[in-house]
């Protein structure tokens, strides 16, 4: 998982803040998957995108959450006024073209809300 | 009823042991088997990936999908201090999102 890269690895914000989280997925890849991490839960999916196109956003609350992967750059997760509850680490994922293919996860972005 | 159960643990093992992961999934059209290791505070790491049902093997680890129970294992023989981790299994139904399980947590004990 070393390829996807995220910016910043923690991120502290206080109630009301705005937070964006970064992933540069892997050399070739153009597909970007969004989870978040609740303390001793599992992966939970949020949002897929494709250069430009949000796919499936169906795992993403309908307020206060964006998602974009633009042409060129990182994909950009952002919160705005953020909560308590929004506490939680954010992993991304990419996956290549190629069919049957699986996706690899970055080092995550752990988000602290004060 | 969650779509990918998975008894969260913690099991404990002793060095050496065999250790057996498992999972029971709901959705019959799952096709796409992975299992992840995530070490504390990092990112979940791909280990097997698995096409419907069977064995894989990799090293010390095989990888076991039983599609008429709905069932899926990952075995780890000669178990190692640095096997330690949490153990998440993902299905996915061909282009569609991945499901997770919420892990086990394991710990090898030497």
């Amino acid at each position: 998982n070393a390829g996807v890269m995220q910016n910043p690895r923690h991120l502290v914000r206080r109630r009301g803040q705005e937070a964006r989280l970064r992933c540069s997925p892997m050399k070739g890849h153009s597909h970007v998957y969004w989870y978040r991490q609740l303390p001793e839960e599992g992966l939970k999916f949020m949002v897929y995108l494709q250069k430009e196109n949000i796919i499936d956003e169906s795992g993403m609350p309908k307020e206060r959450f964006s998602a974009e992967f633009p042409k060129e750059g990182p994909s950009i997760l952002r919160i705005q006024q953020v909560v308590r509850g929004d506490s939680a680490a954010y992993f991304c994922a990419s996956s290549g073209q190629a069919l049957q293919e699986t996706q690899y996860f970055g080092p995550g972005t752990r988000l602290l809300v004060l | 009823q969650k779509e990918v159960e998975q008894d969260p643990g913690p099991l404990s093992v002793p060095e050496g042991a065999i250790v057996s992961l498992n999972c029971t999934y709901s959705n019959s059209a799952f096709q796409y088997f992975m299992w992840y290791r995530q070490y504390s505070r990092k990112g979940p790491e791909l280990l097997m990936y698995t096409y419907s049902s069977g064995n894989k093997e990799d090293g010390r680890f095989t990888a076991q999908v039983d599609k008429s129970s709905k069932y899926i294992s990952l075995f780890i023989r000669d178990s190692q201090p640095s096997d330690s981790a949490t153990y998440l299994c993902a299905a996915d139904n061909y282009g569609q999102n991945f499901v997770f399980g919420p892990g086990t947590r394991l710990s090898v004990l030497p």
